[in-house]
């Protein structure tokens, strides 16, 4: 399977527990997106990356949350002191832009599912 | 920054019917207009998308449809089968460039039920 991949697909947690979420994206897509989606609603930016350089953070991201990419290949979301407000889908999306002008078509993988207790 | 509004939030047709789903989005800058199937417990799949140089686009019982004077945007499905009730959403973005983001802003959702 070549499409975007996440791990894990579902996690449950303790109020005050750090987690950390995994996405693999498209081989050689060189941008990756993280969102976060809540029951009802459509997924809101997180933070994105183009190679290994973290480009723009959305104000949802409060200073618990941190991403990283190092290798500009797969990255790697963590929620420190997780809070019952964090629960929700948290997908990822990657795009091959490969010069100016060119348009993104954003894959996503299947989503991580977190529910904070 | 850009808001994408989508209505209506349900939708429910005669398996066979045509089914229409709108989006406005505020930001003129936005030039590149996504759409997305979810379904339940899984990534959102894109199904069709247009770009703010091309009016309409079809992809063979789907297409979509651009008024930038107006910003919206609507997709179209026809023939509707059963497998094609999901979650819809629109998107937004200001495509394009090395350097900028090309973020997408979601609408809402709607909710296409397809009755056998």
């Amino acid at each position: 399977d070549t499409g975007v991949s996440q791990d894990p697909r579902h996690k449950i947690t303790k109020r005050g527990q750090n987690v950390t979420f995994r996405c693999d994206p498209i081989s050689e897509h060189n941008r990756l997106y993280w969102y976060r989606q809540t029951l009802g609603q459509g997924p809101e930016f997180l933070t994105y990356f183009q190679n290994e350089a973290q480009l723009e953070k959305s104000r949802l991201l409060s200073d618990r949350f941190s991403a990283e990419r190092p290798k500009g290949s797969f990255s790697t979301l963590e929620i420190q002191r997780t809070e019952q407000g964090d629960s929700a889908m948290y997908l990822c999306a990657s795009s091959f832009n490969p010069r100016q002008g060119t348009y993104n078509e954003q894959f996503f993988g299947p989503g991580t599912r977190l529910t904070v207790l | 920054g850009e808001n994408v509004e989508q209505h209506p939030s349900t939708l429910s047709v005669q398996e066979g019917d045509s089914a229409v789903i709108k989006c406005t989005y505020s930001d003129s800058a936005s030039n590149y207009f996504p759409w997305y199937k979810q379904e339940l417990g899984k990534g959102p799949q894109l199904i069709i998308d247009i770009r703010s140089n091309v009016g309409e686009k079809k992809d063979q019982r789907i297409a979509v449809t651009l008024n930038k004077t107006a910003k919206h945007f609507s997709l179209h499905i026809t023939e509707t089968q059963p497998e094609d009730s999901a979650v819809y959403f629109c998107a937004a973005s200001k495509g394009g460039g090395t350097g900028a983001n090309s973020k997408l802003t979601f609408g809402k959702g709607i909710t296409l039920s397809v009755r056998p």
